[in-house]
């Protein structure tokens, strides 16, 4: 157990909806990545938060957004969703000044 | 072209046998180099992580990096069927929030 919690763990829903994600750090660590997995693409890093802030982007599509709130939880927010969208979402956290990730047990979105 | 390359295997061995899985990369700036493994439906968890050129061990497991030909290595030795996963190499530069760009992985299987 890594210590990273993710809820929920199973999300099915329609194209065109919105869902949220959600993540919980371990304690201690101010960095949440979060990353889509998918099986053509591997693993892509998607937006990393640190404290609050915003700190690295990655393959993060207009359609989606995150944020991390004061208590350093932090939620993907996925919009009109499309079939391609399904994947495996995970989170991950660290102290943010190593290398370091320790990830989430996922949460695994079906589009239908 | 993915910045980071892995054969995907699947890669089948008898317990016991020496494995060696392989990831090339094409950014020069890549310094901290990581492996990961993840098992099914899981998230993944970092075994190893090197930074620049050189050797690390760590029980059965020896990390190799080779920045001359931009080549990185994981060894594991006297391999178990509890080794079976899928094996991510992953590699960042030196900023320090920097994005990690991981391989798509090689699913490894061990078979007694």
């Amino acid at each position: 157990d890594s210590g990273v919690t993710q809820t929920p763990k199973h999300l099915i829903t329609a194209t065109g909806q919105r869902v949220t994600l959600r993540c919980s750090p371990r304690s201690g660590d101010l960095s949440v990545y979060w990353y889509q997995q998918s099986l053509d693409q591997g693993l892509q890093f998607l937006i990393q938060y640190y404290n609050g802030e915003e700190r690295a982007k990655g393959n993060i599509l207009e359609r989606f957004s995150a944020q991390q709130f004061p208590d350093l939880h932090s939620e993907l927010n996925l919009s009109s969703l499309e079939l391609g969208d399904s994947a495996l979402y995970f989170c991950a956290s660290g102290e943010g000044h190593n290398n370091e990730q320790f990830f989430g047990p996922g949460t695994r979105l079906t589009v239908l | 072209q993915k910045e980071v390359e892995q054969d995907p295997g699947p890669l089948s061995v008898p317990e016991g046998a020496i494995v060696s899985l392989n990831c090339t990369y094409s950014n020069s700036a890549f310094q901290y180099f990581m492996w990961y493994r993840q098992y099914s439906r899981k998230g993944p968890e970092l075994l190893m992580y090197t930074y620049s050129s050189g050797n690390k061990e760590d029980g059965r497991f020896t990390a190799q990096v080779d920045k001359s030909s931009k080549y990185i290595s994981l060894f594991i030795r006297d391999s178990q069927p509890s080794d079976s996963a899928t094996y991510l190499c992953a590699c960042r530069d030196s900023g320090g929030y920097q994005k990690v760009t991981f391989g798509t992985g090689t699913k490894l299987q061990v078979i007694p």
